[in-house]
């Protein structure tokens, strides 16, 4: 099984263009999650879904969207990338079966807007 | 939102074992706690969670106080492959998860 496997590893963009990041998942988790982490801090949440067809704001979502077609990929959108954008972004999967879950989390992808 | 405090960074030595504390004051009934951990340059990973008894498994035990307003997370005899960013997490009734800027554990050989 692969996990969750986020794409691209890395990306440089200019201020102004537009992006989407990908994240797909094999374990069949209902639950995704898309997190931000800026240097030396912690992960902050942008947006999450609870199945295919539903997603909802985290604490960060302004600049951002997300969409739910299939329970397997959860893109995020950058539509108009701002410099305070440039982080570490993380994409998450959770069970909602067999009682409290853990997150399962990509190898991230590294975002610099230049 | 409830919050985590924790701090900053701790240090071990190698095959001793570390208590890692965390401070959840606002913490409300139905939040379990959750901790992860990080290494350099990937992704956070499940490490355990419990919602108001210790917990156990095979990477470490977390210990809640009685009143839930802490808990501890213990490595029984810490490796170098331990050193790491360790975080401590509430999940609330919403599933969302909230991080803290987490404790940055050395192990010294």
């Amino acid at each position: 099984n692969a996990g969750v496997t986020q794409t691209p590893k890395f990306r440089i963009l200019k201020i102004g263009q537009s992006m989407t990041l990908q994240c797909t998942q094999d374990m069949n988790h209902n639950y995704m999650y898309w997190y931000r982490q800026d240097p030396g801090m912690g992960l902050k949440l942008i947006y999450y879904s609870v199945g295919a067809g539903i997603t909802d704001k985290g604490e960060v979502p302004n600049g951002y969207n997300v969409s739910r077609s299939t329970t397997e990929d959860f893109p995020l959108r950058l539509e108009l990338a701002a410099p305070s954008q440039t982080s570490v972004y993380f994409c998450a999967t959770r069970d909602t079966g067999r009682g409290n879950q853990p997150q399962h989390f990509g190898d991230g992808t590294r975002l610099s807007i230049l | 939102d409830a919050k985590t405090t924790q701090p900053n960074s701790m240090e071990s030595n190698e095959e001793e074992p570390v208590h890692l504390p965390c401070n959840h004051s606002t913490i409300s009934g139905t939040d379990y706690i959750h901790w992860y951990r990080q290494l350099p340059s990937q992704g956070p990973e499940y490490v355990i969670h419990g919602l108001t008894s210790n917990v156990n498994n095979r990477m470490a035990s977390l210990a809640i106080a009685e009143d839930r307003k802490s808990s501890t997370l213990i490595l029984h005899r810490a490796t170098l492959r331990d050193a790491a960013v360790y975080y401590c997490i509430l999940r609330d009734t919403t599933n969302q998860f909230y991080f803290g800027t987490g404790t940055s554990l050395t192990v010294i050989p």
